[in-house]
């Protein structure tokens, strides 16, 4: 059981370039979520998604944009990478529905991303 | 807005020791209150969660929590701590009104167990 699978792991790209960061979940759960995790500061949402086609935006959107391809994947996307992005960014899903939103999140492993 | 307060950057134990890792919260309405594990290089792990009912919640590996409604507090406890233990430590809250997808994270605790 595969879980929530996160390419790639580790990535190093030069201010301006761009990349997709990609997410995909084998647990048939309804939201998806991306976050960054920085030293001391925890993790912050920057993208929710309820279902496929619906996204909302979390704490810091700002340089970042996403797509629920379907049920399965939520893709992040750096249109001009920035130093201030280096970060490790997780994906995450989980089983809610109904408004309701008391089910726990699952995370994946996680991608290391250095922007110089 | 909704916070989470983790006021121990580091706790230091020794094995065997019973260990505690402090949260407070600040949310508007009911809370729903979750713990998370992380070791290193890999995602946060599900401990548990604090919905409603019962104020001492059990979870995975033996941690257990207590939600005090009037401290608006949640903090993770183990009996004996064991040296797998040692990891980073992430409270984490939502509003439990309706639509209320967005889920905080304190800063997180590391949790060192001493052989």
């Amino acid at each position: 059981n595969a879980g929530v699978t996160q390419t790639p792991k580790f990535q190093v790209l030069k201010t301006g370039q761009s990349m997709t960061l990609q997410c995909a979940q084998d647990m048939n759960h309804n939201s998806m979520y991306w976050y960054r995790q920085d030293p001391g500061m925890g993790l912050r949402l920057i993208y929710y998604s309820a279902s496929e086609g619906t996204t909302d935006k979390g704490e810091v959107p700002n340089g970042y944009n996403v797509s629920r391809l379907n049920k399965r994947e939520f893709s992040l996307r750096l249109e001009s990478a920035a130093p201030s992005q280096t970060s490790v960014y997780f994906c995450a899903s989980s089983d809610e529905g109904g408004g309701t939103y008391n089910s726990p999140l699952h995370f994946g492993n996680g991608t290391r991303l250095t922007v110089t | 807005a909704q916070s989470v307060a983790q006021p121990e950057d580091q706790v230091n134990v020794a094995e065997g020791n019973p260990l505690t890792v402090k949260c407070t919260y600040s949310v508007s309405g009911n809370p729903y209150l979750f713990w998370y594990v992380q070791y290193p290089n890999r995602g946060l792990q599900f401990l548990l969660k604090y919905i409603t009912g019962d104020n001492l919640v059990k979870g995975s590996y033996g941690f257990e929590a207590e939600f005090n409604k009037s401290q608006t507090s949640f903090h993770l406890k183990k009996p004996s701590a064991l040296v797998s233990d040692s990891a980073l430590y992430f409270c984490a809250v939502r509003n439990s009104g309706a639509g209320s997808y967005q889920l905080t994270f304190g800063k997180g605790t590391k949790l060192s167990v001493i052989p």
